[in-house]
């Protein structure tokens, strides 16, 4: 099992681009969530889906989308992309609502 | 409003000796607390976690200790190995209500061979 993969894993954009973030788990977890990790705030929650064709905002879901079209993918979308969202974002899944299991990462810098 | 909270940055230990990485919260509402361990360059892991229910888990050297009257948890890694060395977050879960799952922003651990 590849476990939760996460595509790309660095991204450079410039302000006011657009780009979609893949994440895709192999595990038939129910929940999926986006989070976003800046120096010294910690993991925050973007969105999550708590099933197929399920979606729900988290802690910081401005400027972001979000689609469950399959229960394996989520996936994270910047519409116009902003020199703030420049991050480490995080995708994970959990088969129930405790522990999740988190990617790789991917390293976004928008210019 | 930081809910959850991890006052200390970073914390060196020498090895065999015991780590207590701590984290405070503020909501009452939550009902689930976890500890997760991030190394560089890689997304984080489960390591333990503990109800609201309850006040000690344990799974081979690390143990978690919940004290709800003040709204406090502590990770104790017995004994500490270099292979310890890594960021460790606190994170708590509240799933009655408004769903919140909510990670403090982490203590880095060196330990010391």
């Amino acid at each position: 099992n590849a476990g939760v993969t996460q595509t790309p894993k660095f991204r450079v954009l410039k302000t006011g681009q657009s780009m979609t973030l893949l994440c895709a788990q192999d595990m038939n977890h129910e929940y999926m969530y986006w989070y976003r990790q800046d120096p010294g705030m910690g993991l925050r929650l973007i969105h999550y889906s708590v099933g197929e064709g399920t979606t729900a905002k988290g802690e910081v879901p401005d400027g972001y989308n979000v689609s469950r079209l399959k229960k394996q993918n989520f996936l994270l979308g910047l519409e116009s992309a902003a020199p703030s969202q420049t991050s480490v974002y995080f995708c994970a899944s959990s088969p129930q609502k405790e522990t999740q299991y988190f990617g790789p990462g991917t390293r976004l810098l928008v210019l | 409003d930081q809910q959850v909270k991890q006052n200390s940055p970073s914390l060196s230990v020498q090895e065999g000796r015991i780590s207590i990485l701590n984290c405070d919260y503020t909501n009452s509402m939550f009902d689930y607390f976890l500890w997760y361990k991030k190394y560089p360059a890689e997304g984080p892991t489960f390591l333990i976690s503990i109800s609201s229910i309850k006040d000690k888990n344990e799974d081979g050297r690390f143990t978690v200790f919940l004290n709800k009257s003040a709204k406090h948890l502590s990770l104790h890694i017995v004994p500490s190995q270099p292979g310890d060395s890594a960021v460790y977050f606190c994170a708590a879960l509240q799933t009655s209500g408004t769903y919140k799952y909510i990670f403090g922003t982490g203590t880095r651990l060196k330990v010391l061979a």
